[in-house]
């Protein structure tokens, strides 16, 4: 089936330790984001690539990155995570208009 | 700056009555709006997509209205089962891939 797959689903990390999240897709859209949610609220949109085309959210902070090395995969790099990092990390594609959502990454910042 | 308000307070429901639940924006209307449901720590998965041409859209149980005028859709879930149990997410999309999610209304169906 073609999906969404993010890796891993739980990210354990500590204080100003990078980290690395993945996505892939098999969707072959050429649209990815990636959004933060904490609990109970919406989900943030961080960042959208459309093909290598990056496109930053105007209040996403610099401690987070992004790659596109190709159509089906992306990643998202927190280069120093804080406590307030913790959250989903949620991972989409698009046809351009529906969102197909991995299950996530729930990372934990201790 | 746009903003979603999605009634933060459960909506508790017994089995076979209709579930509704309410979007409502502020500022500019959308080219259009989605409804997606998400359960606990899992993605959001879309369900219904409406156009700002369009009052109602139908997909077996569910039914969507979008009313620009007063900058709300409304989501209905009829003869509702506790598997309908989960977090409803309505979504504004203006375009160029912005897309602004609500913080969603969490729905129980009690059996």
């Amino acid at each position: 089936d073609a999906m969404v797959i993010q890796n891993p689903r739980y990210q354990v990390t500590q204080f100003g330790k990078p980290v690395t999240l993945s996505c892939s897709q098999t969707l072959n859209h050429n649209v990815m984001y990636w959004y933060q949610q904490k609990s109970s609220q919406a989900p943030k949109l961080l960042f959208h690539y459309y093909d290598k085309d990056f496109n930053n959210e105007a209040d996403t902070p610099d401690n987070f990155q992004s790659r596109r090395p190709n159509t089906s995969f992306c990643f998202l790099d927190i280069r120093s995570p804080g406590l307030g990092d913790t959250a989903m990390y949620l991972c989409a594609t698009s046809n351009e208009e529906t969102q197909y959502f991995g299950p996530g990454t729930r990372l934990l910042v201790l | 700056s746009q903003k979603i308000e999605q009634n933060s307070e459960a909506l508790n429901i017994q089995e076979g009555k209709t579930a509704t639940l309410t979007c409502n924006y502020t500022n500019y209307s959308p080219a259009y709006l989605q409804w997606y449901r998400q359960d606990p720590g899992r993605g959001p998965v879309f369900l219904l997509l409406i156009r700002e041409n369009e009052k109602e859209k139908r997909k077996e149980r569910l039914k969507v209205t979008f009313d620009t005028t007063l900058k709300q859709s409304l989501f209905h879930i009829t003869a509702s089962q506790p598997a309908d149990s989960a977090t409803y997410l309505c979504a504004l999309e203006f375009g160029g891939f912005k897309t602004i999610f609500g913080a969603g209304t969490r729905l129980f169906v009690k059996a």
